[in-house]
């Protein structure tokens, strides 16, 4: 069975310090892996993703992250937070088919 | 337009009331998902579309009625809520095929909805 776990419901970072959310994910197969965020009040877009290809994966905005697979773990990083990445985070695993699961979401506060 | 259009963005209704939420997607592609996304819980998959045919049902209530006239358009019929249906509902989509499951999904903004 497959699951996505974020370790951190709420994540405070001050501004220009680096971002470490966390992802762990169990998966029968090889999954796919994704990284979407959502600003209050609008959908998801899509950050980055992991499929199998390298392991360090670049999205957008200055975001990447790292599919361990020994760890059974995919965080996303960001060097500099800025204020306009306060926004919730959510961790996605998909396997065959159409089984996608969303993690629960981590929200990112950045302090001025 | 571009991406994954949703309206009405907001909708009040009473417990009787019937109303539809309507997604289109801009973005040639073959599958559909609404979502629930309720505060303080995970975003829960309702229904998926592929090719127009309805491929997963995530055990939603009869009260919720989806609709995929053809893969670019997608309807949520609501009848006889109840006040904890109130949430965002979100449609999305994306392109898939039989040999691969990595399907990215674009999203609507969602539609905000309140049942009183």
């Amino acid at each position: 069975a497959q699951s996505v776990t974020q370790l951190d419901s709420h994540v405070s970072v001050s501004e220009g310090t680096p971002v470490l959310l966390r992802c762990n994910y169990s998966s029968s197969y090889s999954p796919s892996l994704f990284w979407y965020v959502q600003h209050p009040n609008k959908g998801l877009q899509l950050l980055l993703k992991y499929t199998s290809a390298a392991t360090l994966v670049k999205g957008i905005n200055g975001f990447e992250a790292e599919f361990k697979k020994s760890e059974t773990s995919f965080h996303l990083t960001k060097p500099s937070a800025h204020m306009s990445d306060a926004a919730e985070y959510f961790c996605v695993v998909s396997e065959v088919g159409f089984k996608t699961i969303f993690g629960a979401g981590t929200r990112l506060f950045v302090k001025a | 337009e571009t991406g994954v259009t949703q309206t009405p963005r907001h909708l009040v209704m009473g417990m009787t009331n019937k109303k539809s939420l309507k997604c289109e997607q801009h973005l040639g592609h073959n599958a559909m998902y609404w979502y629930k996304q309720s505060a303080k819980k995970p975003l829960e998959l309702m229904f998926v579309y592929n090719f127009k045919e309805q491929t997963e049902n995530n055990s939603v209530p009869s009260r919720f009625s989806p609709e995929c006239p053809n893969s670019s358009h997608l309807f949520l019929h609501l009848h006889t809520l109840q006040p904890e249906d109130s949430a965002l509902y979100l449609c999305a989509s994306s392109q898939v095929s039989r040999d691969t499951y990595r399907n990215e999904q674009f999203f609507g903004p969602g539609t905000r909805l309140t049942v009183l």
